[in-house]
């Protein structure tokens, strides 16, 4: 299997900061196979990002996704309130699909 | 607009069976790739499986010959078996949809069900 490891596992930060996440691939992903969800308390994950880059219709546009190879990243640029949530990425590379560990991003 | 949810016992008893059933609306279910995820409390995910239309499912090795996903179009609904189950199995179960546009992300989620294995 992939395994993709998230780093950090949590990062606190405030209102109007700007945070990036990273996502390492035990392999190379080849193509743009790679998924970041957010994840409320007691609610499902939400698509964010597709294929590295790619913007979920009606997600903001400070969020953004880049990387390639094994090295992928989520940013958001400006945080806001509703922001503060765990996110996973996801690789659809090769199956079994899998996630990263999650980052839980505090206030 | 495109809605999941899953149903099925929230308590199931090891050794036992754990059935699911995902109720979709809102879209095609022979057009998609429908898939259950799970989440054990306070942990992450795992990708159990997915199935389309009336091909061969694929499962996640990790679960053996334990898990079965079947769909039911004219119903449009897939399900999930579990077999064998132990209280590792106790988890949030998720059914989601691939989607055609969005390169086998998920794009569409159920509110999850709860369930646990306990005697």
């Amino acid at each position: 299997d992939i395994q993709l490891t998230q780093s950090p596992s949590s990062v606190s930060a405030s209102v109007g900061d700007r945070v990036t996440i990273t996502c390492r691939a035990s392999h190379s992903l080849g193509g743009n196979w790679l998924a970041w969800y957010q994840q409320k308390p007691g609610k499902a994950p939400k698509l964010l990002i597709y294929a590295v880059s790619s913007l979920q219709r009606g997600v903001p546009s400070r969020f953004s996704g880049g990387g390639s190879g094994t090295d992928f990243t989520l940013t958001i640029s400006t945080l806001q309130p509703e922001d503060f949530a765990i996110y996973y990425c996801q690789q659809v590379t090769r199956f079994p699909y899998t996630f990263g560990q999650g980052t839980t991003l505090e206030i | 607009q495109v809605q999941l949810q899953e149903s099925g016992p929230g308590l199931v008893k090891p050794s036992e069976t754990l059935s699911l059933t995902c109720t979709v609306s809102g879209d095609s279910m022979k057009s998609s790739y429908w898939t259950w995820i799970r989440q054990p409390p306070g942990k992450g995910l795992e990708l159990i499986g997915y199935i389309f239309d009336n091909k061969s499912p694929s499962y996640n090795p990790s679960l053996g010959s334990r898990v079965t996903i079947s769909i039911d179009t004219s119903k449009n609904q897939f399900s999930l078996k579990l077999t064998s189950v132990t209280p590792a199995d106790t988890a949030v179960y998720y059914c989601a949809r691939e989607g055609a546009l969005t390169a086998v992300s998920l794009d569409y989620w159920g509110q999850g069900t709860l369930v646990t294995v306990s005697s």
